[in-house]
């Protein structure tokens, strides 16, 4: 199976900050890798597809990007409604495989 | 949109059941795939398996729970549902399904269901 590592585990931040969460798979996935938001009782979200393409409807300040075997997603200027959980995701081959998630925190 | 149904408590070696009801689109549709995908504090986010149409019905499952897991079409009622068999109190999780998307790049899930609190009692 494909591993995927995610860190941070947390993250604090405050609102109008830009944060990094990177995702490192172990082995080469090429850009099938998604991000997922999670609000704390509800299901996931996808935010960012093809490692770098951004899903209708999700805020331009959602970003995504690929070095290798590393993904990493931005988030700038960061909202009040952006504390939440954050996943990695790869879709190159079954068992799809989740990252462990980063928890972010209003500092 | 994904509206998910079964009972919240489960007996230990029981089985499990739940459905998920799609509405919008179709179960047999080509450019999709029906996940079930669960939740826990010990196992985090895990696949459990999908079923789609392409010339026939395709069914996937990780070895994990390969042999305990059923994942099913029902056309005339457009829903999907899931059995997992012999279940333990490691089985206590959040049950998402999900939409898969198909032919169009990468796959993906969207969207999800709102989940289901299953706890398995010993």
């Amino acid at each position: 199976d494909i591993q995927m590592t995610q860190s941070p585990s947390s993250l604090s931040a405050s609102v109008g900050d830009r944060v990094a969460i990177t995702c490192r798979a172990s082995q080469n996935i090429n850009n099938c890798l998604n991000w997922y938001q999670q609000a704390v009782g509800k299901a996931p979200n996808l935010l960012i597809y093809t490692a770098s393409s951004l899903q209708s409807g999700v805020p331009s300040r959602f970003s995504g990007s690929r070095s290798g075997t590393d993904f990493t997603l931005t988030i700038s200027n960061l909202q009040p409604e952006d504390f939440a959980t954050y996943y990695c995701q790869q879709s190159c081959e079954t068992p799809y495989t989740f990252g462990q998630g980063t928890n972010l925190e209003i500092k | 949109q994904l509206h998910q149904s079964g009972p919240g408590l489960v007996k230990a070696s029981q089985t499990l059941s739940l459905t998920c009801a799609i509405s919008g689109d179709s179960v047999s549709s080509n450019r999709a795939a029906w996940n079930w995908i669960r939740q826990s504090p010990s196992r985090g986010l895990e696949w459990l398996g999908r079923t789609y149409f392409g010339s026939k019905w395709n069914y996937e499952y990780p070895f994990s729970v390969k042999g305990r897991i059923s994942i099913k079409p029902d056309t005339s009622k457009n829903q999907f549902s899931l059995q997992l068999n012999s279940v333990s109190p490691e089985d206590t999780a959040v049950y998402f399904c999900a939409k898969e998307i198909l032919h169009s790049g990468p796959n993906r899930f969207a969207p999800w269901g709102p989940g289901t609190l299953v706890t398995v009692s010993s």
